[in-house]
């Protein structure tokens, strides 16, 4: 609806899984990024790629890594998370990034995938 | 730092009244300010944005937002709301300096109810 998509809408993991998120948009946009939603609490910025580069890691640890192949495409690669990792991930995209000069520009956000660490 | 606050965690109004959707916003230089909504299971959806120009911005679904320099503020208002309205709300703000002050900041969001 939005021209971003997110798969798994829902997952399920234990601590010593790995697993990925994928996002794709469909907006011709070259910006793309991850937020962490947490219950009572804002957006989390995790990560900024622009023009498939990452241009913003916001003290994420390292058990998240991003991947962004092209600018149509993110990966949030998910390796050894603790039960406060489960959130609503959330990946958006907008035409050029705020640090691009892109700060005028809205982003539109995918539906999510609800993450669940046991 | 830029910083957005929005004051009141829930909002309750009968369907048919006015709504109003506080924010307030801290943020070096000129700000970019948004507003956007989100429904059960669904993410982020843009309503409207303040770049310059006009106060006032009108967007989707009839809602509309003041922008105020001098209280810098954002609100979020509706003439008459429906019960379709209730959902998440979030004010989201950035400088217009590029670096770090390029990431859009967020609110921790203001839950609206409207009750028929």
């Amino acid at each position: 609806e939005t021209g971003v998509t997110q798969t798994p809408r829902h997952l399920v993991m234990g601590m010593t899984n790995k697993k990925s998120l994928k996002c794709e948009q469909h907006l011709g946009h070259n910006a793309m990024y991850w937020y962490k939603q947490s219950a009572k609490k804002p957006l989390e910025l995790m990560f900024v790629y622009s023009l498939e580069e990452r241009v913003e890691n916001n003290s994420v640890p390292s058990r998240f890594s991003p991947e962004c192949p092209n600018s149509s495409h993110l990966f949030l690669h998910l390796h050894t998370l603790q039960p406060e990792d489960s959130a609503l991930y959330l990946c958006a995209s907008s035409q050029d990034s705020g640090l691009a000069g892109g700060g005028h520009n809205e982003q539109f956000f995918g539906p999510g995938t609800r993450l669940t660490v046991l | 730092a830029q910083s957005v606050a929005q004051p009141e965690d829930q909002v309750n109004v009968a369907e048919g009244n006015p709504l109003t959707v506080k924010c307030t916003y801290s943020v070096s230089g000129n700000p970019y300010l948004f507003w956007y909504v989100q429904y059960p299971n669904r993410g982020l959806q843009f309503l409207l944005k303040y770049i310059t120009g006009d106060n006032l911005v009108k967007g989707s679904y009839g809602f509309e937002a003041e922008f105020n320099k001098s209280q810098t503020s954002f609100h979020l208002k509706k003439p008459s709301a429906l019960v379709s309205d209730s959902a998440l709300y979030f004010c989201a703000v950035r400088g217009d300096y590029g670096g770090s002050q390029g990431n859009l900041i967020f609110g921790k969001g203001t839950k609206l109810s409207v009750k028929p």
